[in-house]
């Protein structure tokens, strides 16, 4: 069955300063795993994706994820933050083979929180 | 463009009474989701749903739970004999089947369900 932890609830990062929000996964195939972020009072919002290819993906407002397989890893980093980036982060994956059965869970979600 | 939508947007009722929660994904979306925040907590997956295919229950908590997609369209939560741990946002997202890469969701506002 396919998982996914996110070890850490909360993260607290001066403004300025690299993030990196972690995330591992299991799954029995090659997995697609994205990244989600939930800003206070709002709906959830798509930030990247990793389906193949190079393992640095880049996304929205300036994030990028870098998937290591030998690590069954996904971390979500960007290399300055910023006081708006604080917000709810999900982790999530998907059995990467392409029955349409293969459902998308979630992490349990980091609480990301910047200071300035 | 519409987006996913859902109804009501919150819903108080009383211990051991039933309520019906409603989702009305984006227009050509096949595949169909269901999943429960509890205040501070992760997604929990409850139900998918994708085209014809019989949907993966395997997240519903209990027997009082079920959902059911009425045309490949419409969706209902229902939850039967309400309980207090039952309170938290259901959280309904839709996708595409994608021709290539994994499928982005699309998430709705949510329904907060309070049980006194």
């Amino acid at each position: 069955a396919q998982s996914v932890a996110q070890p850490e609830d909360q993260v607290n990062v001066a403004e300025g300063n690299p993030l990196t929000v972690k995330c591992t996964y299991s799954v029995s195939g090659n997995p697609y795993l994205f990244w989600y972020v939930q800003y206070p009072n709002r709906g959830l919002q798509f930030l990247l994706k990793y389906i193949t290819g190079d393992n640095l993906v880049k996304g929205s407002y300036g994030f990028e994820a870098e998937f290591n397989k030998s690590q069954t890893s996904f971390h979500l980093k960007k290399p300055s933050a910023l006081v708006s980036d604080s917000a709810l982060y999900f982790c999530a994956v998907r059995d990467g083979g392409y029955s349409s059965a293969s459902k998308i869970i979630f992490g349990s979600g980091t609480r990301l929180s910047i200071r300035p | 463009g519409a987006g996913v939508s859902q109804s009501p947007s919150n819903k108080v009722t009383e211990k051991g009474k039933d309520v019906e929660l409603r989702c009305d994904p984006i227009s050509g979306h096949t595949a169909l989701y269901w999943y429960r925040q509890s205040l501070g907590q992760g997604l929990e997956f409850l139900i998918y749903f994708q085209g014809n295919s019989a949907p993966d229950k395997s997240g519903l908590p209990s027997d009082r739970f079920s959902a059911e997609r009425t045309g490949g369209s419409v969706s209902t939560l229902t939850i039967q004999r309400t309980q207090q741990e039952d309170s938290a946002v259901y959280l309904c997202a839709s996708s595409s089947l994608p021709t290539s890469g994994g499928p982005i969701q699309y998430f709705g506002p949510g329904t907060r369900l309070t049980v006194l």
